[in-house]
């Protein structure tokens, strides 16, 4: 079965500062990794996704993900927070075999002036 | 931009009242998603259909809950009788069945039951 494991329900930085969310995912086939964006009574926005090839993936809004296999990981990064980065981000995962998109539990991002 | 479109945003119902909501998933997706999100559980997978079909609905409570895909174009999710603990945003997303191209989600129905 498939899950998704967020450390960290808050996260807070300074604006300028780097943004580190961090996933660790379970998944007995290949995966397809995601990070969503959450802002206040709105719906989820994909950020960026991984499927095959590269693992270092770039999304929107700056952020970037890399996939580690050995440490089944997908941590989502962005070198310099922004005021308008605060939001909830979800990792999720999937893969072609059930179809299923398993969400973890959120991270709240916080950005202090 | 093409979108899932998600009606009613908000529904206030008295409990024991049946509850529609309706998704409009994206005109050639074949894979539909509910959720249900509330700040104590997260993000609840309900139900999922590929191509019309329920692959699995196992996330739902049976005895109040129903999801059906009458047609390609529109999804729904029943609440019969619903329960104030059935107060919560509930999501729907669509996408295509092979998994790496994501999926694109509506603006959720904001259900309150008093």
């Amino acid at each position: 079965a498939q899950s998704v494991t967020q450390l960290g329900s808050h996260v807070s930085v300074s604006e300028g500062a780097l943004v580190l969310l961090r996933c660790n995912y379970s998944s007995s086939v290949p995966p397809y990794l995601f990070w969503y964006v959450q802002y206040p009574n709105q719906g989820l926005q994909l950020l960026l996704k991984y499927t095959t090839g590269a693992t270092l993936v770039k999304g929107i809004n700056g952020f970037e993900a890399e996939f580690k296999k050995s440490e089944t990981s997908f941590h989502l990064t962005k070198p310099s927070a922004h005021m308008s980065d605060a939001a909830e981000y979800f990792c999720a995962v999937s893969d072609d075999s059930s179809y299923k998109l398993i969400f973890g539990s959120g991270t709240r991002l916080l950005v202090r002036p | 931009d093409a979108r899932v479109t998600q009606t009613p945003r908000h529904k206030v119902t008295e409990m024991g009242q049946e509850v529609t909501m309706r998704c409009q998933p994206i005109l050639g997706h074949n894979t539909v998603f509910w959720y249900r999100q509330t700040m104590m559980q997260g993000l609840e997978l309900l139900a999922y259909f590929r191509n019309r079909a329920p692959l699995d609905d196992s996330g739902m409570p049976k005895d109040r809950f129903s999801a059906e895909m009458p047609d390609a174009t529109l999804a729904t999710l029943k609440i019969q009788p619903s329960e104030p603990r059935d107060s919560a945003v509930y999501f729907c997303a669509s996408g295509f069945s092979q998994s790496n191209y994501g999926y694109t989600f509506g603006s959720g129905t904001r259900l309150t039951v008093v």
